[in-house]
C-alpha cells in the first residue's frame, strides 16, 4: 500500500487560510486521494477527495501537484471548530478500497 | 435517520471475557470495515467486508471475530486472546469501490477492568 507523510502538527490563526501539505511519492496511477478530519473521541469525518484536478467543496479545497506526489489542502479561513487531526490518505485501488491512515496532522487554531 | 449505529458508546470488559460491539447500518453500503485506534495514534484496520457472509482479515485481526451474516450489520467481537484490548473502535460504511467516500460511526470506547 502506497504511504502518506504529514507534518505532525500546525498552528494556524482564525480566520486565516490555512494550507496542509501531503506527501505521497509512491502514489500509483488510480489512486485517489482522500481527506479526513477527526475530532476527539469521534469518528473521522470526510473533508474532500481528488484524482488529478484540483477540487473545490463547501469544506475546504484540494491542490494535487501536476506529478501526483504531493497535495495540499487548504482551508480557506480557519475556524476553531477545524481544530482537528487531518488525515490524508491514498484509497485503495484494489477492489477492498480500505482506507490505510496514517499519524495525520493535528491542527490548533488560535483566535 | 440514515447512518451509522454502534453500541454501546461506552463498555467495560473483565479480563478472560468476550465482548461484542454493534455497528448496525441503513445507508445500503456494500463494504463494512472496522477499525482500532489507540490514544494519539492513527486508526488501523481490523476486518472488513465487502458483501454479506464474507469478511477479510485486516493489519491486526488477532483476537477479534466478525459476521456479516446481514448487509445491514457486522459486529465485531473482542475475544479473550486479544491482550490489550483497550481502545476506541470505529465503524464504517461505503458502496463498493475505491472511488467511494467511507462513513464513519461515532465510536465505542472499550476499557478493561
Amino acid at each position: 500500500d502506497a504511504k502518506t507523510t504529514q507534518p505532525n502538527s500546525m498552528e494556524s490563526n482564525e480566520e486565516e487560510p490555512v494550507h496542509l501539505p501531503c506527501n505521497h511519492s509512491t502514489i500509483s496511477g488510480t489512486d485517489y486521494i482522500h481527506w479526513y478530519r477527526q475530532l476527539p473521541s469521534q469518528g473521522p469525518e470526510y473533508v474532500i477527495h481528488g484524482l488529478t484536478s484540483n477540487v473545490n467543496n463547501r469544506m475546504a479545497s484540494l491542490a494535487i501537484a501536476e506529478d501526483r506526489k504531493s497535495s495540499t489542502l487548504i482551508l480557506h479561513r480557519a475556524t476553531l471548530r477545524d481544530a482537528a487531526v487531518y488525515y490524508c490518505i491514498l484509497r485503495d485501488r484494489s477492489n477492498t478500497g480500505k482506507l490505510i491512515f496514517g499519524q495525520g496532522t493535528t491542527l490548533q487554531v488560535k483566535p | 435517520d440514515g447512518g451509522i449505529t454502534q453500541s454501546p458508546k461506552y463498555l467495560f470488559r473483565k479480563e478472560g471475557q468476550n465482548v461484542t460491539l454493534s455497528c448496525e447500518q441503513n445507508l445500503n453500503h456494500d463494504a463494512m470495515y472496522w477499525y482500532r485506534q489507540d490514544p494519539g495514534q492513527g486508526l488501523r484496520l481490523i476486518y472488513y467486508s465487502q458483501i454479506v457472509n464474507d469478511f477479510q482479515k485486516g493489519d491486526i485481526a488477532e483476537g477479534y471475530s466478525v459476521s456479516r451474516e446481514k448487509k445491514e450489520s457486522f459486529p465485531l467481537t473482542v475475544t479473550s486472546a486479544q491482550k490489550n484490548p483497550t481502545a476506541f473502535y470505529l465503524c464504517a460504511t461505503s458502496l463498493a469501490g475505491f472511488r467511494n467516500t467511507i462513513y464513519f460511526g461515532e465510536g465505542s470506547w472499550l476499557t478493561v477492568v
